[in-house]
């Protein structure tokens, strides 16, 4: 079936790298997301990645897919305290419904 | 300013009450959604629309209905048949392209507590 597992918790020092790891188990998906919620908020699309891809770089956001692991990773170069949120990574199941995983708590620290 | 409205941010909801959840967008999306989430968990699918007057059940679809009687916008009623209602709610929409585009969009939320 679908599933979509992640490590609940994060913590980072300011200015350090952040690395929030996922794992999926449907191979025949395309593509996978990661997205941000803020406490209280909605959730806000960061990037995505087709499952063709090893890597995809914006910015600050670099997404590296193991395909063969079905590993898909989320590093955050020069973390901020603005970037203390959750983080979902999810993938897209049939009929174009995303699965979710539980999401990340990232909290960055001075 | 395009986007995706819900509201309210905040609904309280005796036992037993029906009570209906509004998602508007002005995107021209095609596809519309209704997510759960609950503590701790991620997201899961309650209804989801591909197009004006279809509407599908997604994954936890019992206790609750929909309709969409208009491209913009997506209702969802919480009825008393629902055990456990109190939950944060996400409305999302896509174009139902299947490559990227069709990435789901969110609104804020509404939270929802049954007293």
């Amino acid at each position: 079936g679908e599933d979509v597992e992640q490590s609940l918790f994060l913590s980072v020092r300011e200015g350090d790298s952040s690395v929030i790891n996922c794992t999926y188990t449907d191979s025949s998906s395309t593509y996978l997301y990661w997205y941000k919620q803020e406490p209280g908020a909605g959730l806000q699309l960061l990037t995505y990645i087709f499952s063709n891809m090893d890597m995809k770089q914006d910015q600050r956001l670099t997404v590296l897919l193991n395909k063969k692991d079905k590993h898909l990773s989320l590093r955050i170069a020069d973390t901020q305290t603005g970037d203390s949120a959750i983080y979902f990574c999810a993938e897209k199941g049939g009929y174009n419904k995303l699965i979710f995983g539980a999401g990340t708590r990232l909290a960055v620290h001075p | 300013d395009g986007g995706i409205t819900q509201s309210p941010k905040y609904l309280f909801r005796k036992e037993g009450q029906n009570v209906t959840l509004s998602c508007e967008q002005n995107l021209n999306h095609d596809a519309m959604y209704w997510y759960r989430q609950d503590p701790g968990q991620g997201l899961r699918l309650i209804y989801y629309s591909q197009i004006v007057n279809d509407f599908q059940k997604g994954d936890i679809a019992e206790g609750y209905s929909v309709s969409r009687e208009k491209k913009e916008s997506f209702p969802l009623t919480v009825t008393s048949a629902q055990k456990n209602p109190t939950a944060f709610y996400l409305c999302a929409s896509s174009i139902p392209a299947g490559g990227p585009g069709d990435t789901q969009y969110f609104g804020p939320g509404t939270r929802l507590t049954v007293l």
